[in-house]
């Protein structure tokens, strides 16, 4: 079993639409959770932290579920700009893997007009 | 441009034939991190230096892989012998390196591996 598991997609949905990723990690013992986003042959890059408490970016909503071991990334109004891959990724503190990144494969979004 | 670098972009590259990568991390980062991307998966972690102290190596980093950061600057990721499965895009990635395990970690742009 994959460490970090995501629902590889595609998601294809128009402009204005909302969608909702999935995630699912299998350390218990993961403290810190991400979203990246990557474009077509770019770098990942930070899109924002996900906290227990739920956390929000403007049209950007992460939750955490510690219990479930669940993530999610919603994104409201969705823009053609959105469009990419969504990473989700985790951290284990403990050691030696300091700030070691866990990525998930990724969910593709395609937004269309 | 005060980003992680990567040098070079593109390498084809011939079965067999060594190659090495070269990083540069943003500056006075302390924490360099190397991870390999295959098309359609997520970035899969290979090693990481704390300054220029090799911390931690992935079962992925086999014998025919070295990374080096000799001055705890710039570091270089060997890879010989290649192999067609070593195909991939390897991402370098640097951080602050103040104590938090949460850092965000800021990537290069990548070196976009072809073994023929």
């Amino acid at each position: 079993r994959k460490e970090v598991e995501q629902d590889p997609g595609p998601f294809n949905v128009p402009e204005g639409a909302t969608v909702a990723f999935n995630c699912t990690y299998s350390n218990s013992a993961s403290q810190s959770f991400f979203w990246y986003r990557q474009d077509c042959r770019k770098e990942p890059k930070l899109l924002m932290s996900v906290y227990s408490s739920g956390n929000e970016d403007g049209r950007f909503t992460a939750q955490l579920n510690r219990a479930s071991q669940y993530i999610s990334l919603l994104i409201r109004d969705s823009k053609l700009s959105d469009s990419a891959t969504y990473l989700c990724v985790v951290t284990n503190a403990g050691g030696t893997s300091y700030g070691k990144l866990t990525f998930g494969q990724g969910t593709i979004l395609t937004v269309h007009p | 441009d005060t980003g992680v670098s990567q040098d070079p972009r593109h390498k084809i590259t011939k079965r067999g034939q060594n190659v090495t990568f070269r990083c540069d991390p943003i500056s006075e980062h302390n924490r360099l991190y190397w991870y390999r991307q295959t098309l359609g998966q997520g970035p899969e972690f290979l090693t990481y230096f704390q300054n220029e102290a090799q911390l931690e190596k992935s079962r992925l980093l086999s014998d025919r892989f070295s990374a080096e950061r000799p001055k705890g600057s710039f570091s270089t990721l060997e890879i010989q012998r290649t192999e067609q499965g070593d195909s991939a895009m390897y991402l370098c990635a640097s951080s602050p390196g103040v104590g938090r395990v949460w850092e965000t970690q800021y990537f290069g742009p990548g070196t976009r591996l072809l073994v023929l």
